[in-house]
């Protein structure tokens, strides 16, 4: 079956702008969490939902950041007043919400990059 | 806290060559899952293996085969007769159970396969 999907692939914008960026899950997957890829780095948690709700949205880096997932498949996540330090990779991921023994699923992420 | 190191940031080879990829963990839980994901140059997250906290057999699949031990908190990643296809950044992941269900992710170790 299909991947998990992100759009856009691509997003330049400028400082101080609006973004958003969706994902797509997994057909039939309840979990889909954000994270965040830094250049060199390893992936970063931002936030967990597990159907509507978000469960866990530790990894938020600030307020200027917020995701949603209103009928618990498809998710936003919306970045307000961007600034360069935002510019990275932001990557979905879902699973079925078994706990923590389950497989998370990656899709391609959106490369983000505030000028 | 969790965390996960791998302290090789890059490992280059000529194909053919059997080479190992550490990954150390810390964790105060007793329950916890130990994944390693490929990353290729395309970007996307491949899962490659996921393993529990209870379960100490190595496993092997093919080329590859991973070593879990507890006593030293290492859940290390062997490619044998290493080929070109195997280029990538390679990183361990762990997830706890008092972590809810992120993954935190090591920094990554770039391998380069040479012909």
């Amino acid at each position: 079956g299909a991947g998990v999907s992100q759009t856009p692939s691509n997003k330049v914008t400028e400082k101080g702008k609006y973004v958003e960026l969706r994902c797509d899950p997994i057909s039939g997957h309840t979990a889909l969490y954000w994270y965040r890829q830094s250049l060199g780095q390893g992936p970063e948690f931002l936030i967990y939902f597990q159907g509507t709700g978000a469960a866990d949205d530790s990894g938020l880096p600030n307020d200027r950041f917020f995701a949603v997932r209103p009928e618990g498949s498809v998710s936003t996540l919306k970045i307000q007043r961007t600034e360069r330090g935002d510019s990275a990779v932001y990557l979905c991921a879902s699973s079925f919400g078994r706990g923590i023994a389950d497989t998370q699923y990656f899709g391609p992420g959106t490369r983000l990059t505030v000028l | 806290a969790q965390k996960v190191t791998q302290a090789q940031t890059e490992i280059s080879v000529v194909e053919k060559e059997d080479v190992t990829l550490d990954c150390v963990y810390e964790t105060r839980d007793t329950t916890y899952y130990l994944f390693w994901y490929k990353q290729p140059p395309s970007g996307e997250l491949v899962f490659l293996i996921r393993r529990n906290s209870f379960d100490e057999q190595n496993e092997i699949s093919g080329r590859y085969s991973w070593n879990f031990q507890k006593s030293t908190s290492s859940f290390n990643f062997t490619i044998t007769a290493s080929q070109v296809v195997d280029s990538a950044v390679y990183f361990c992941a762990l997830s706890e159970k008092r972590g809810a269900q992120k993954l935190v992710f090591g920094q990554g170790t770039r391998l380069t396969i040479n012909p």
